[in-house]
């Protein structure tokens, strides 16, 4: 099956600090998605995207959907422990499923 | 209920032997997906349903591999013949609608052993 990728793979941060991860492909999308896995559990769904070059913000959560509408970045700001997970970019095209990327894992550091 | 359900959360079988994965939907949604993930990937598709029927099944590795969702609610995933490379965490979504603006909420998934 297609796989997004994702960099970076995983990141080290300081707590306090901003984060910023991207996904690409290369297939066009129509919709962008943005999950977030804690060990054992399922991805929970952090951001939505529908429309190319369309910016998006849920709290300290903001995420793009590139016009090339072939990427997608998400950022973090001023990052808390909680933060600590894995991301995942998930990318629907003509068809109903969607691809998931090779995910970024973050750790932050307090 | 008020998230998607999986049964089991955890099943440990030996190789060879048959085994059932269950799903159950938010309600009211009407598109359902299977996915697989290994350690260290990220969620791999398997097939999707749109009410009762597979609209895309591509993703399924092999023919061991079934799911059935009878009713337009609940799913099974069925393998057959299991191998220890089956080992993985399957997980389910649900959406709303398919299509465009609609946003996939997962299970919390089946870790699987195969030994």
């Amino acid at each position: 099956g297609q796989q997004l990728n994702q960099s970076p793979q995983s990141m080290f941060i300081q707590e306090g600090e901003d984060v910023s991860m991207n996904c690409t492909s290369s297939s066009i999308f129509n919709t962008w998605l943005w999950y977030k896995q804690d060990p054992g559990e399922g991805p929970v769904l952090l951001i939505a995207l529908y429309k190319a070059g369309e910016l998006t913000s849920n709290g300290r959560l903001t995420a793009q959907f590139g016009i090339t509408r072939k990427d997608s970045f998400l950022n973090i700001s001023a990052s808390i422990p909680s933060d600590v997970g894995i991301y995942f970019c998930a990318g629907r095209g003509t068809g109903n499923q969607f691809y998931f990327g090779t995910g970024t894992s973050l750790t932050v550091i307090p | 209920g008020a998230g998607v359900s999986q049964t089991p959360s955890n099943k440990v079988t030996e190789k060879g032997k048959y085994v059932e994965l269950r799903c159950d939907p938010i309600s009211g949604h009407t598109a359902l997906y299977w996915y697989r993930q290994s350690l260290g990937q990220g969620p791999e598709f398997l097939i999707y349903f749109q009410g009762t029927g597979a609209a895309d099944d591509s993703g399924l590795p092999n023919d061991r591999f079934f799911a059935v969702r009878p009713e337009g609610s609940v799913s099974t995933l069925k393998i057959q013949r299991t191998e220890r490379g089956d080992s993985a965490v399957y997980l389910c979504a649900s959406s709303l609608l398919p299509g465009a603006a609609t946003e996939a909420f997962f299970g919390q998934g089946t870790r699987l052993t195969v030994v």
